[in-house]
């Protein structure tokens, strides 16, 4: 059975700072990963797909990348709107979600 | 423009049967897979099930005894039936489309890109 894990649980980080959020899978899952961002009452939104592709409409200061079992996400400059948890999910046999990660700006 | 749209009873009593439907507007449910997500209060997401346009599913493991899916592509609609639920079963349930391109020479995995709004689902007598 597959294991995903994101670090950190929690961060806290000012306007304009970079971070690299991750998520790393107990076993190879190649570029079959996205990054959603879900803020308090709204379903998630897809931001990257296939590890380092972005979705439609997502500003280009957010980057994926990795593949087999260590990925990241980077945000370069953060806004006050980027504060939301941010979820890794795989996909193996079935897709599986990490635990998410809680950023406030 | 692609919308998901969940529908279904808030309260449902402990031991029955919780169905749920997704109304897909602006795209066709031909040849596309279609998940259901949900997520306790408080808590991270977890997957459900997902269903092709053929009607072949794979549910998860931990829910496969009591999950059951459905698609009707005369009305462009997916369903989900969850069975004996419990308290644990609460949670916000969502309905998505999730996208794949199957080439020779790989695959290229596209996640999850729609979701609906949600619907809050609440387990009680």
């Amino acid at each position: 059975e597959i294991v995903l894990t994101q670090s950190p649980g929690t961060l806290s980080l000012s306007p304009g700072e970079r971070v690299t959020l991750s998520c790393r899978a107990s076993q190879s899952v190649g570029t079959f990963l996205a990054w959603y961002q879900q803020k308090p009452g709204q379903a998630p939104r897809l931001l990257i797909y296939d590890a380092s592709s972005r979705a439609t409409g997502i500003p280009d200061r957010f980057s994926g990348s990795g593949s087999g079992t260590d990925f990241t996400l980077t945000i370069s400059s953060l806004e006050p709107e980027d504060s939301a948890v941010y979820y890794c999910q795989l996909y193996d046999t079935s897709p599986l979600f990490g635990q998410g990660t809680k950023l406030e700006i | 423009q692609v919308q998901l749209q969940e529908s279904g009873p808030g309260l449902v009593k402990p031991s029955e049967t919780l169905s749920l439907t997704c109304s897909i507007s602006g795209d066709s449910i031909s040849d596309q897979y279609w998940n259901w997500i949900r997520q306790p209060p408080g808590k991270g997401l977890e997957w459900i099930g997902t269903i092709f346009y053929s009607g072949s599913t794979n549910y998860n493991p931990s829910l496969k005894t009591r999950v059951s899916m459905s698609i009707d592509t005369s009305t462009n609609q997916f369903s989900l039936r969850l069975t004996s639920v419990t308290s644990a079963d609460t949670a916000v349930y969502y309905c998505t489309r999730e996208r794949w391109l199957r080439t020779p020479e790989r695959d290229f995995y596209f996640g999850m890109d729609v979701w609906g709004q949600g619907t809050a689902v609440t387990v009680s007598s």
